[in-house]
């Protein structure tokens, strides 16, 4: 049990498209699910906390415009990169969490690069 | 906010040795504090957590003891084999359940055989 998907697994695009990235509690209900990102050989830094049916909560310096955040339902996220450039490549990892505990389930990650 | 420091950056050990990794946090209101383990590309994947009304907790070959008082929490493996090597992060979580964790940097196990 506690299953987390990510789509894609690995994304390129171009400077300035957008990328949307899904996270999707398998077999649970999902009450918050947080946005990561990780550089190379850097640790996961919190991007954005997002509770169901309600606006994300984004860390200092991550900016809302560029990094929107939807949980519309328990069981799915979805992080769209706007406008990408080739400094927003990088891995992505969703976590998402069942209401009342603390383990987080972590997502397999996606690989965006942008050329 | 909640500030984790994590130490040493890279470890390297001789199979059947121990390995030690500390962390330091900030907040006194943080009382969960998982370990995972995160192979190049992957998703970590949680070894061990604690929560704050515990002093020691054991699985095996890897303990992680608490000290509330000094705000620091250390990671042990004992035994080591090769494939225990990967990078290892510590992190708490400040508050309530559903709150998000913050991560130190990282530590680079390497076993060599």
């Amino acid at each position: 049990g506690a299953v987390v998907s990510q789509h894609p697994s690995w994304v390129i695009c171009k400077s300035g498209t957008s990328v949307k990235i899904e996270c999707r509690s398998l077999d649970f209900q999902a009450t918050t699910m947080f946005w990561y990102r990780q550089f190379p050989k850097q640790s996961l830094m919190l991007m954005a906390t997002s509770n169901e049916g309600s606006k994300a909560t984004y860390e200092q310096g991550v900016e809302k415009d560029k990094f929107l955040i939807n949980h519309a339902s328990l069981t799915l996220s979805t992080l769209t990169v706007t406008s990408a450039h080739p400094e927003d490549s990088s891995f992505y990892i969703c976590s998402a969490l069942a209401g009342g505990f603390y383990e987080q389930y972590f997502g397999p990650g996606t690989r965006l690069t942008v050329t | 906010g909640e500030n984790v420091e994590q130490h040493p950056s890279t470890l390297s050990v001789q199979e059947g040795d121990s390995a030690v990794i500390k962390c330091t946090y900030s907040d006194s209101a943080s009382n969960y504090f998982p370990w995972y383990k995160q192979e190049l590309g992957k998703r970590p994947q949680l070894i061990i957590d604690i929560r704050s009304n515990v002093g020691e907790k054991k699985d095996q070959r890897i303990a992680v003891t608490l000290n509330k008082t000094a705000k620091h929490f250390s990671l042990h493996i004992t035994e080591t084999q090769p494939e225990d090597s990967a990078v290892y992060f510590c992190a708490a979580s400040s508050g309530q359940a559903g709150t998000a964790l913050i991560f130190g940097k990282g530590t680079t196990l390497s076993v060599s055989s």
